[in-house]
Formats: C-alpha cells, sequence, structure tokens
C-alpha cells in the first residue's frame, strides 16, 4: 500500500483564487511529520510547511496552510490567493516513527496551473 | 548561505560508462540523502547518511550503486557500469537533527540540491 497518496494528478486554479491539494497518508506510528515541497518547471524541490502528527493547530507559513484531518489521515495543502508563479508541482511527505529524524516518503504529486 | 551543491548538472553518458555524482552538504547538516526522480516512479530515496554514516541503503537498485561519504562535506553516488534505465534526475539533499526532541519524529525539512539530469544512451 502506498504511504502516501496524492488522487490528483493535475489541478487548475484561476488567479487570486484559492486552492486545495489533497493528501492521505498510512501509517500506524503514532509519531509522524507531514511535508509539503513545490517543484516549480526549473527543477529544484522547494520547502513549504511542516505539520507534526501532535500539533494540535494547523500549520501556517503565509498563504500556505495545512488542513489536517488527523482521524482521515489526511495533510491538504491549502494556497490562497493563487498567483501565476504557484505553477509547479506539488509533493506530499511524510516522516515517520518516534524519534527519527531521516528519510521521507514523497507522494506522486499534483501538477497545479494558474491561470491568468 | 550556500545550499546543497551538487554536481554536474547535467550528464550524458553512454551505457557501460562509470557515472559519478557529487554533493556538497549545507555545513553543519547531520544528515545526507540521495533521491532518484523519475517520471514513472516518482521520488524514491536510495540512500541517507547520518554523521557520515550509511542508515539506509535498502533503496540502492543494485550493486551497480555505490554511495560514499568521506567526510560532513561530500558525498558521490557511482554508478558503474551505467545502463539506459538509470536514466534519472539524482537529488542530493541534507537536514539538520532537531535538537531537544525525544519521543517525537524530527521536524526537520530536506534542503535539496538542485540535481544532476543523467541521461544514458
Amino acid at each position: 500500500a502506498q504511504k502516501i497518496t496524492q488522487t490528483q494528478p493535475g489541478m487548475f486554479v484561476q488567479e487570486k483564487e484559492a486552492v486545495t491539494l489533497d493528501c492521505t497518508y498510512d501509517t500506524s506510528d503514532q509519531s509522524y511529520g507531514l511535508f509539503w515541497y513545490k517543484q516549480p518547471s526549473s527543477g529544484e524541490m522547494i520547502f513549504l510547511i511542516y505539520q507534526g502528527s501532535y500539533d494540535e493547530q494547523n500549520a501556517t507559513e503565509g498563504r500556505y496552510s495545512l488542513n489536517f484531518q488527523k482521524a482521515r489521515k489526511s495533510a491538504n495543502l491549502v494556497i490562497s490567493a493563487s498567483q501565476l508563479g504557484d505553477s509547479a508541482m506539488y509533493f506530499c511527505a511524510m516522516r515517520e516513527g518516534a524519534g527519527s529524524q531521516g528519510n521521507l516518503i514523497f507522494g506522486k504529486g499534483t501538477k497545479l496551473s494558474v491561470k491568468p | 548561505d550556500a545550499g546543497v551543491i551538487q554536481s554536474p548538472r547535467h550528464e550524458v553518458t553512454e551505457m557501460g560508462q562509470e557515472v559519478t555524482l557529487r554533493c556538497k552538504p549545507i555545513s553543519g547538516h547531520d544528515y545526507l540523502f540521495w533521491y532518484r526522480q523519475t517520471m514513472m516512479r516518482g521520488l524514491e530515496l536510495l540512500i541517507y547518511f547520518n554523521n557520515n554514516v550509511p542508515i539506509d541503503d535498502s533503496g540502492m537498485p543494485e550493486d551497480r550503486f555505490s554511495a560514499k561519504m568521506p567526510n560532513a562535506s561530500f558525498s558521490t553516488l557511482k554508478i558503474q557500469p551505467s545502463e539506459p534505465r538509470d536514466s534519472a534526475v539524482y537529488f542530493c539533499a541534507s537536514s539538520l537533527a532537531a535538537r531537544g526532541q525525544t519521543g517525537v519524529v524530527g521536524n526537520s525539512p530536506l534542503h535539496f540540491g538542485n540535481g544532476t539530469r543523467l541521461t544514458v544512451t
């Protein structure tokens, strides 16, 4: 079974509107962390936001926020006020295991296109 | 503050040749990772090091792949002999161990280099 599932291969959003990118995860650990990365067409991987499994509040970083629903094992990324520069691939990733500092497991990604 | 530096950016080689990819992590980072990205398989972990010691190499495809980290500021990923199916983007990433966290997963993100695009013909 996949650890990280991103069900939307591609998404379109109108400039200045909000968009939600879906991510569900599978783990039996109580302690885990969820990360979102952006990969523009130039290829670099850019860290956006982090949510820990014990965090009581949803993470926010500027226009990015994480809709964390622990019981449903979902960690959806919300981008508010979309900009043309938000067009990119977006990857959800997980690190699992108490005390783990290591590896991230990545989903297959969602390609977001922002329309002017 | 320099990020993770990878070289070369692009590598084109013929099947059977040896390929060496290089990585300089961010100074002070404890962890170094090698990932491979392809359209079919996405981002896959190949190997990662903690304080220069390999921790998990279960993602290394086969004996043709080897990785070393002789010191805290340098790592190599070698493919010998290379095959067309090795064509991919290879990323190096590093991270800092989160301090003062016991019993919970670390919150340190991975910082990625710009990748090496390898084409084996």
